[in-house]
């Protein structure tokens, strides 16, 4: 079956633009988490939606960052008036549940560059 | 707060030689304990995962690990490594509170000698 997919794969954009980033969770997974991986560490948590509502958003860094999920599939990542430190590798992933331990399935990733 | 370390940046073996990464994790309960590979262009994949009951824990592609409560570890070993391994192995524990969430380790960076 299809897996996590993330459009688009890479994104070059200018300081202060605004960008969005995409994710297609698998298909019947109600829980989807972004992640943010900064050149050379691992992937730091971000914010988590169960069905269609945030339910963690304590990763965000700052207010120019937000998210949403508005029919409970996919689910869009949005940066407002991006700075250079705002480039890395978005990563979202999908489980089935929200239960501790529960697999979580990722994608290939955006890979943001801001000039 | 819990964090994950993973004492070795970069670690280069001979194809066929043994491997252990290392994971250390500081948690206060009980741990539910990940290994993920990521390649090049790929994303993470799960190779095994700890939540209790046999402290060794089989996965995929031939990997296995260990979790030693004493010494708050969780290590990930192979013992005949193969070119297609290179990549690099992140550990990860789950959060105790509800949703998943999880905290990832620097990762390692393995490197196989023909």
């Amino acid at each position: 079956g299809a897996g996590v997919s993330q459009t688009p794969s890479n994104k070059v954009t200018e300081k202060g633009k605004y960008v969005e980033l995409r994710c297609d969770p698998i298909s019947g997974h109600t829980a989807l988490y972004w992640y943010r991986q900064s050149l050379g560490q691992g992937p730091e948590f971000l914010i988590y939606f169960q069905g269609t509502g945030a339910a963690d958003d304590s990763g965000l860094p700052n207010d120019r960052f937000f998210a949403v999920r508005p029919e409970g599939s996919v689910s869009t990542l949005k940066i407002q008036r991006t700075e250079r430190g705002d480039s890395a590798v978005y990563l979202c992933a999908s489980s089935l549940t929200n239960g501790r331990g529960e697999t979580q399935y990722f994608g290939p990733g955006t890979r943001l560059l801001v000039l | 707060a819990q964090s994950v370390t993973q004492p070795d940046i970069h670690i280069t073996v001979s194809e066929g030689a043994s491997l252990e990464l290392r994971c250390n994790y500081s948690y206060g309960a009980t741990p539910y304990l990940f290994w993920y590979v990521q390649s090049p262009g790929q994303g993470l994949q799960l190779l095994l995962k700890y939540f209790s009951g046999d402290t060794l824990v089989q996965g995929i592609k031939g990997f296995e690990a260990e979790f030693k409560r004493s010494q708050s570890s969780f290590n990930l070993r192979k013992p005949s490594v193969h070119w297609s391994d290179a990549a690099e192995y992140f550990c990860a524990v789950a959060m105790n509170n509800a949703g998943n969430m999880l905290t990832f380790g620097g990762g390692t960076r393995l490197m196989v000698k023909p």
